[in-house]
């Protein structure tokens, strides 16, 4: 199994940076992606790290180290619709290769 | 535009009831999945198929089943068996099962959801 664990709920301010950290414990790993899922919707997906570093896209970046167990989404310049709920679901090796999704990160963004 | 889709977007229903949960999608995806979200926890994987006529368990199969006739459509239906069937419903696919393999993630679509409501 893995087990996932992130911040239940974070707060920032429009304009500034937020790093959501994740870590997890698996018996085999592939990858892991970064989904954002605003409230009553369905996630949409934001990144994908297999190798160890950070990879950036536009606003968002996320880091990987998979000797650590351990993620994190970094999100710069903070806008009001980057309110959201953010999944780390890390990508088991073998069988389905089905992610695991974590319980999620709730962020909340004040002007 | 291709996407994936799901009917309705609110259900109610009286318990002990079976209810269909309609999920279709036009990416010409072989992989499809079925989760379930509760508040404060995340998605749970219900069932997955990775080819028409083919489904496995997930998770939490229990209360639930699946069809795969067709390659655009995988419906759940949430029997009277499911004791606590309340909860959003989320349905996804991709574009094959397993890891990613050259420049494709393998990530996967998600559907609207269907918010369900067992009176």
């Amino acid at each position: 199994g893995q087990n996932i664990d992130q911040p239940t709920e974070m707060t920032a301010t429009e304009g500034a940076i937020v790093q959501i950290n994740c870590t997890y414990q698996t018996s085999g790993f592939n990858g892991l992606f970064w989904y954002q899922q605003h409230a009553g919707e369905a996630p949409t997906f934001l990144s994908y790290n297999v190798l160890d570093g950070l990879e950036e896209k536009g606003r968002f970046s996320s880091f990987l180290s998979r000797s650590k167990g351990y993620s994190y989404l970094l999100l710069k310049e903070l806008q009001m619709k980057d309110s959201a709920s953010y999944l780390c679901a890390p990508r088991p090796v073998g069988g389905s290769y089905i992610p695991t999704f974590g319980r999620g990160t709730s962020l909340i963004v004040h002007p | 535009d291709g996407g994936i889709t799901q009917s309705p977007k609110y259900l109610f229903r009286k318990e002990g009831q079976n209810v269909t949960l309609s999920c279709e999608q036009n990416l010409n995806h072989d992989a499809m999945y079925w989760y379930r979200q509760d508040p404060g926890q995340g998605l749970r994987l219900i069932y997955y198929s990775q080819i028409v006529n083919d489904f496995q368990k997930g998770d939490i199969a229990e209360g639930y089943s699946v069809s795969r006739e067709k390659k655009e459509s995988f419906p759940l239906t949430v029997t009277s068996a499911q004791k606590n069937p309340t909860a959003f419903y989320l349905c996804a696919s991709s574009i094959f099962s397993g890891r990613a393999e050259g420049p494709f993630y393998n990530e996967q679509f998600f559907g609207p959801g269907t918010r369900l409501t067992v009176l």
